[in-house]
């Protein structure tokens, strides 16, 4: 089935700690994104990539990096330097300018 | 940036009632997407409609582009629709579709 997977599903972070949150898709999209939600919010746009070894800060990109060394693959980093990482993390791609397609997210929550 | 204002915030009704869900814009945009966000964290793009009108089995939506606003029209709720409706707008920036999401309609359907 073609979809998008993340990686791993509850995750917890000691205070100093640098984390990865895995995100695959297998729907040939050349768009990808990084987005967190808070509780009782929307989406926030962290960083996206358009395409293979480029990507853009979105709104809320201190704290966190990002590659895109493989189409299929968009990792995100929260560093030591997010001081406030605990959220719901949703990764989307997309073709084009048309529908987003999102995973079944990350809880991180910082110990 | 655009501002994406969704009204109203919360929404309780019992089952078998319609609803309306307005989603209003500060600009012109190239796209627009309604989510449905379960209470599990997974959103499900309901529709891709930056402009007219579309509809799929109980739900369809009108997107009025020209006076900046859009409604998803829910008949015969049931309590699957419980859940936070999304509305995020974007355009065309470098090729890759930037949405913004406003902060949702919590909608609770008692059986």
């Amino acid at each position: 089935d073609g979809g998008i997977t993340q990686s791993p599903k509850y995750l917890f972070r000691k205070e100093g700690q640098n984390v990865t949150l895995s995100c695959e898709q297998n729907l040939n999209h050349d768009a990808m994104y990084w987005y967190r939600q808070d509780p009782g919010q929307g989406l926030r746009l962290i960083y996206y990539s358009q395409i293979v070894n480029d990507f853009q800060k979105g709104d809320i990109a201190e704290g966190y990096s990002v590659s895109r060394e493989k189409k299929e693959s968009f990792p995100l980093t929260v560093t030591s330097a997010q001081k406030n990482p605990t959220a719901f993390y949703l990764c989307a791609s997309s073709v084009g300018t048309d529908t987003q397609y999102f995973g079944p997210g990350t809880r991180l929550t910082v110990l | 940036g655009i501002q994406v204002e969704q009204s109203p915030p919360d929404l309780i009704l019992q089952e078998g009632a319609n609803s309306t869900l307005r989603c209003n814009f500060s600009d012109s945009v190239n796209n627009l997407q309604w989510f449905h966000q379960n209470p599990w964290g997974q959103l499900i793009n309901l529709f891709y409609i930056p402009s007219g009108t579309k509809q799929n089995g109980r739900l369809s939506a009108t997107t009025v582009a020209t006076e900046r606003y859009s409604l998803l029209y829910i008949s015969s709720s049931q309590t699957t629709d419980s859940g936070v409706y999304f509305c995020a707008v974007g355009g065309a920036s470098g090729g890759s579709y930037i949405p913004t999401f406003g902060r949702g309609t919590s909608l609770i359907v008692h059986p």
